[in-house]
């Protein structure tokens, strides 16, 4: 597979459940991200991962947790979320900063995540 | 952050051109203009950048004002697959990586 993959595309949890979003970029990148977009919202940056160190917390609520384990891979542990929590995560990847003063994202397609 | 502020929604005739406006007036002197789209049921996807000079590439061509404080996203010929919302962005250079999403324009061909 090529560029930024995410699993599941689609995701229904209830309240109390435990879930996990799971990105993986096969671009060789450095730095990972973790992108909130609600209904008729702006995409709002959650994370920024950059050599697996975690740079940036928007002010992302604990019940959100991420993981970088390693450059390609990043994961967003979700655990007593609330129905307002509900939209699309999106996950992208670039070079990192530093390498270009343009550093282009690349996105996943996004993982539709419903909370009952 | 600088701002940018874009139309809510366009329309545009199959085959015609495109321009999706962008201002931006309190962008700074080294902030460079990024252009994202989102096509339905996608992520969004780079389409192009630019800092001062205009800048073509096989997707569209992105045209700065002289005064930077405003830029421009054309289309030369639009198709059914460009239907999508249009994102101006506005990025501070080496040793950041944040990009400001806004509301962007939802652009819609018509066939």
């Amino acid at each position: 597979e090529t560029g930024v993959t995410q699993t599941p595309r689609h995701l229904v949890m209830g309240m109390t459940n435990k879930k996990s979003l799971k990105c993986e970029q096969h671009l060789g990148h450095n730095a990972m991200y973790w992108y909130k977009q609600s209904a008729k919202k702006p995409l709002e940056l959650m994370f920024v991962y950059n050599f697996k160190e975690q740079t940036e917390n928007n002010s992302v609520p604990s019940r959100f947790s991420p993981e970088c384990p390693n450059s390609s891979h990043l994961f967003l542990h979700l655990h007593t979320l609330q129905p307002e929590d509900s939209a699309l995560y999106l996950c992208a990847s670039s070079q990192g900063p530093g390498t270009s003063a343009t550093d282009t994202q690349y996105f996943g397609p996004g993982t539709r995540l419903t909370v009952l | 952050d600088a701002k940018t502020t874009q139309p809510n929604s366009m329309e545009s005739n199959e085959e015609e051109p495109v321009h999706l406006p962008c201002n931006h007036s309190t962008i700074s002197g080294t902030d460079y203009i990024h252009w994202y789209r989102q096509l339905p049921s996608q992520g969004p996807e780079y389409v192009i950048h630019g800092l001062t000079s205009n800048v073509n590439n096989r997707m569209a061509s992105l045209a700065i004002a002289e005064d930077r404080k405003s830029s421009t996203l054309i289309l030369h010929r639009a198709t059914l697959r460009d239907a999508a919302v249009y994102y101006c962005i506005l990025r501070e250079p080496s040793g950041t990586y944040k990009y400001i999403f806004g509301t962007g324009t939802r652009l819609k061909v018509l066939a």
